[in-house]
């Protein structure tokens, strides 16, 4: 069953391919980012994460780049696998503490086999 | 498998009803939040508990009450229901109260209102 809405931006990479999904976040005094992946009919599952002190960590075949000039966040896939298909939401912490995850509108990876 | 367990999967009732939705955390999570989404609002938060207590609370309708028990499971109301509340429900837990902590979400209750 499907997990989220049908308007949702839509990217298509082929398998093997890296893939690259973007997240513009709201608010600039934001200090920590989440990425999650929801596949269908799952809850979303956490990938990476990264604090606003740093542009740049990586996982296991992903990355996530932050650009806070632009209030940009990026996510790479790298040799994206059929298994990658899913919905990936960016997610913003203001300030750290007790207010909570403001999740974006998400972005549907579909692989190519 | 997240160790987050909700019930039921899924639940189809009418308007003006009231059901409850009941999530399990992970064993040795303190906190619980609650997540409803729509098809045209996303993720958005509703509510955290953390060992018993309410921590802290996002957009929940007065229509809509959480608690958390002793045994630290946790149970969504759902009142006065409208057809704009049918969405996925999903609980999350985390070890303590703190939302830069990993948040592992259940599979969710999907709530179709008619």
């Amino acid at each position: 069953g499907e997990s989220v809405g049908l308007h949702l931006p839509t990217l298509s990479v082929q398998e093997g391919d890296n893939s690259i999904i973007n997240c513009a976040y709201s608010n600039s005094a934001s200090d920590y980012f989440i990425w999650y992946k929801q596949e269908s009919g799952k809850g979303p599952q956490f990938i990476i994460d990264i604090r606003s002190n740093m542009d740049k960590r990586q996982g296991q075949r992903v990355t996530v780049l932050l650009n806070k000039t632009v209030k940009h966040l990026s996510l790479q896939i790298a040799a994206t696998q059929p298994g990658d298909s899913a919905v990936y939401f960016c997610a913003e912490i203001l300030n750290s503490g007790n207010t909570p995850l403001v999740f974006g509108k998400g972005t549907r990876l579909s692989v190519i086999a | 498998d997240s160790g987050v367990t909700q019930t039921p999967k899924h639940l189809i009732t009418a308007t003006g009803q009231r059901v409850t939705l009941r999530c399990s955390p992970r064993s040795g999570d303190l906190s619980v939040y609650w997540y409803q989404q729509s098809l045209d609002q996303g993720l958005q938060f509703l509510i955290q508990y953390y060992n018993g207590e309410e921590r802290a609370k996002g957009n929940i309708l007065e229509r809509f009450s959480a608690q958390q028990f002793p045994d630290l499971h946790s149970e969504l109301n759902l009142s006065s229901l409208e057809l704009g509340d049918s969405a996925l429900y999903f609980c999350a837990s985390s070890p303590r109260a703190w939302v830069e902590e990993t948040q592992y979400f259940g599979p969710g209750t999907r709530l179709l209102v008619l």
